[in-house]
């Protein structure tokens, strides 16, 4: 199994571009989610899912989309990036549908730089 | 707003030493307390999660309990190497609704002295 991979692992994007990380896991997890990781602020939830078809706001919702057509990809859009949103994203997955007992697996990171 | 605190923030320990980390988190509407270990330029990797009230933990060195009536876990290490260098992460989640949120805290950064 590959686990929880993500693409891009580096980005740059100018103010104002749109652009989608890409979230994949091959272990047949319904429950998903984005996670930003910023100095000093842990990992912060930003959307999450808990199935195909199934998405709800995190903590930090503002700024992103997300949706679930399939059980394996669970991809994260900046409408417009800012330079706020410069940050290492995570993706992650797990066993558990609604409530969370069950280990989360993440992927490897995406570093994203907004100027 | 679920608050999840960990503390202390950071830790310098020498090889040898044994050592503990605090978690903090609502006490009402508990389901379930995860423990994760990051080390520098990896991933988060999971190390337990916990649900029961008085619930002990091992792997290793490594242990944790959880309270969930007062609302506090802890994260112990015995006999600290090197490479248990890393930051170590708590994520609480709540029974309130079956929506499945984790919610982090900041993490404590631990420090192994050869």
């Amino acid at each position: 199994n590959a686990g929880v991979t993500q693409t891009p692992k580096f980005q740059v994007l100018k103010t104002g571009q749109s652009m989608t990380l890409q979230c994949a896991q091959d272990m047949n997890h319904e429950y998903m989610s984005w996670y930003r990781q910023d100095p000093g602020m842990g990992l912060r939830l930003i959307h999450y899912s808990v199935g195909a078809g199934i998405t709800d706001q995190g903590e930090v919702p503002n700024g992103y989309n997300v949706s679930r057509s399939t059980t394996e990809d669970f991809p994260l859009r900046l409408l417009s990036a800012a330079p706020s949103q410069t940050s290492v994203y995570f993706c992650a997955s797990s066993y558990s549908t609604g409530q969370v007992s069950y280990e989360q697996y993440f992927g490897p990171g995406t570093r994203l730089t907004v100027t | 707003i679920l608050n999840v605190e960990q503390s202390p923030q950071s830790l310098h320990v020498q090889e040898g030493d044994s050592t503990n980390f605090t978690c903090s988190f609502p006490s009402s509407n508990f389901y379930a307390l995860h423990w994760y270990r990051w080390e520098t330029a990896k991933s988060p990797e999971a190390l337990f999660v916990m649900t029961l009230n008085g619930d002990e933990k091992k792997k290793g060195r490594i242990s944790a309990t959880l309270n969930t009536k007062e609302g506090y876990s802890y994260l112990y290490i015995k006999g600290s190497q090197p490479e248990d260098s890393a930051t170590y992460l708590c994520a609480f989640t709540d029974g309130s609704s079956n929506t499945g949120k984790l919610i982090f805290g900041q993490g404590t950064t631990l420090q192994v002295k050869p």
